[in-house]
């Protein structure tokens, strides 16, 4: 396993469309979490997953904003009805089950996103 | 709310200088400190990673140390060169969730 992987890597939409993100963990990873990052900021958090359960959700995630994590394998982050607002990097991580704070995170790369 | 702050937002160095980027957060219950490079338009690769219990890591020609009683951490680089041109990312892992809060970062220039 190389690491987590994003797709795709880059997403031009127009305002209105639906988009959807897919996000794949280290295998052995049971914890998942979706980071937003816009131009000269840190990320910020959006929700996280342990195994399949959803266990916390920022309030920047609006209605329009849904993640869900099958079987607790792989990942997807889907927004509807995309605003300009929503132009934004969208970074994945996941980390092992471990003592708290012994181990990190580790990203993908991430998905560009410009809604036009 | 955790906040975490670095100060200043960018910094132009000469090749082969040593320098310090400075990290503070305002809640001291951290289970670690985790510092990344960000390449522009690119994700984020973990640099160091210092668990609440530890005072300092090193790995190559960087150093990071942590004063949790004081909310603060440095990355030491030593003999930089251009290719360590980047943004520094400090976050600080919290919570039931052990979530990260990150800073802004600060984008280095190393001048040839």
């Amino acid at each position: 396993d190389t690491g987590v992987s994003q797709n795709p890597r880059h997403k031009i939409t127009k305002r209105g469309q639906n988009v959807t993100f897919r996000c794949d963990p280290i295998s052995e990873h049971n914890r998942l979490y979706w980071y937003r990052q816009t131009l000269g900021q840190g990320p910020e958090f959006l929700t996280y997953f342990q195994n399949e359960a959803q266990l916390e959700k920022s309030r920047l995630l609006s209605d329009r904003f849904s993640a869900e994590r099958p079987k607790g394998s792989f990942s997807t982050l889907e927004i509807q009805r995309t605003e300009q607002g929503d132009s934004a990097m969208y970074l994945c991580a996941s980390s092992p089950p471990s003592v708290r704070g012994k181990y990190g995170y580790t990203f993908g790369s991430g998905t560009r996103l410009t809604v036009v | 709310k955790q906040e975490v702050t670095q100060i200043p937002a960018a910094l132009s160095v000469p090749e082969g200088e040593n320098l310090v980027l400075n990290c503070s957060f305002t809640d001291s219950a951290i289970y670690n400190l985790q510092w990344f490079r960000q390449d522009p338009g690119k994700g984020l690769t973990s640099l160091l990673l210092i668990q609440s219990s530890q005072r300092e890591q090193t790995s190559g020609r960087l150093n990071a140390s942590l004063d949790k009683s004081s909310g603060r951490s440095t990355l030491y680089i030593a003999a930089s060169q251009p290719g360590d041109s980047a943004t520094y990312l400090c976050a600080v892992l919290t919570g039931a969730n052990s979530k990260l809060t990150f800073g802004k970062g600060i984008t280095l220039s190393v001048r040839p």
